[in-house]
């Protein structure tokens, strides 16, 4: 198992800006999913990638998108960056994504808007 | 619609004595419980969960969390904490809509172990 990694650990962008953030998942798995943690708060469902489809979507907008590679590997994209999306960005991959499933989790990605 | 509730932001307890870290959640169908734990600069780690069955559950490191249908609660207790147990604690269910799976976690929990 060589686990889920995330790149980079930290980024600063300005407000407007645009950020591409990666994931690679655990071997075997085929479903990703993201997630936005802010300070002092748990992590939030933004989407979910199953073989290269999004088949679910939190309560974000459409300036937060996605892209699941053959590989498995993922990208989330962030348009028109707010002060509002600073944010620990977390990936998580399953090898099925049913409810009682494990998780395992990526480090995160720490961005940070000016 | 499912809501996870974590009592406690932060919960300072000496090496050695037990410790309870409490959720609560709200669900109008079955569902799966699960305890989540991060330790500074690492991702999230399941640390247990309930699917079904017997409503004590128990992780290797020994915390364990008891399912109470009518509470709606699953605390996770240790009855005698290491500092290595400082984390945040993620209590969250799952949640089967449309298709799809994701997990609703609660606020969480800063366990601080002190010497």
């Amino acid at each position: 198992e060589t686990g889920v990694t995330q790149s980079p650990t930290h980024l600063i962008k300005t407000r407007g800006q645009q950020v591409t953030l990666r994931c690679s998942s655990q071997s075997g798995h085929n479903t990703v999913s993201w997630y936005q943690q802010a300070l002092g708060q748990g992590p939030q469902f933004i989407f979910q990638y199953y073989r290269e489809e999004e088949n679910g979507r939190g309560n974000f907008p459409p300036r937060f998108s996605g892209l699941q590679f053959p590989n498995y590997s993922s990208e989330l994209n962030v348009n028109a960056l707010e002060l509002d999306d600073s944010a620990l960005y977390l990936c998580a991959s399953s090898s099925s994504g049913v409810a009682y499933e494990k998780l395992f989790f990526g480090s995160g990605t720490q961005l940070s808007v000016l | 619609a499912q809501s996870v509730t974590q009592l406690d932001s932060q919960v300072p307890v000496f090496e050695e004595a037990p410790v309870e870290l409490r959720c609560n959640y709200s669900s109008s169908v079955s569902v799966y419980l699960f305890w989540y734990v991060q330790y500074p600069n690492q991702g999230l780690q399941l640390l247990l969960k309930y699917l079904s069955g017997s409503t004590l559950v128990e992780s290797i490191n020994g915390f364990e969390a008891e399912f109470n249908k009518s509470q709606t609660s699953f605390h996770l207790r240790k009855p005698s904490v290491h500092i290595s147990d400082t984390a945040e604690y993620f209590c969250a269910v799952s949640l089967f809509s449309g298709g799809y799976n994701k997990l609703i976690f609660g606020a969480g929990t800063r366990l601080a172990v002190h010497p």
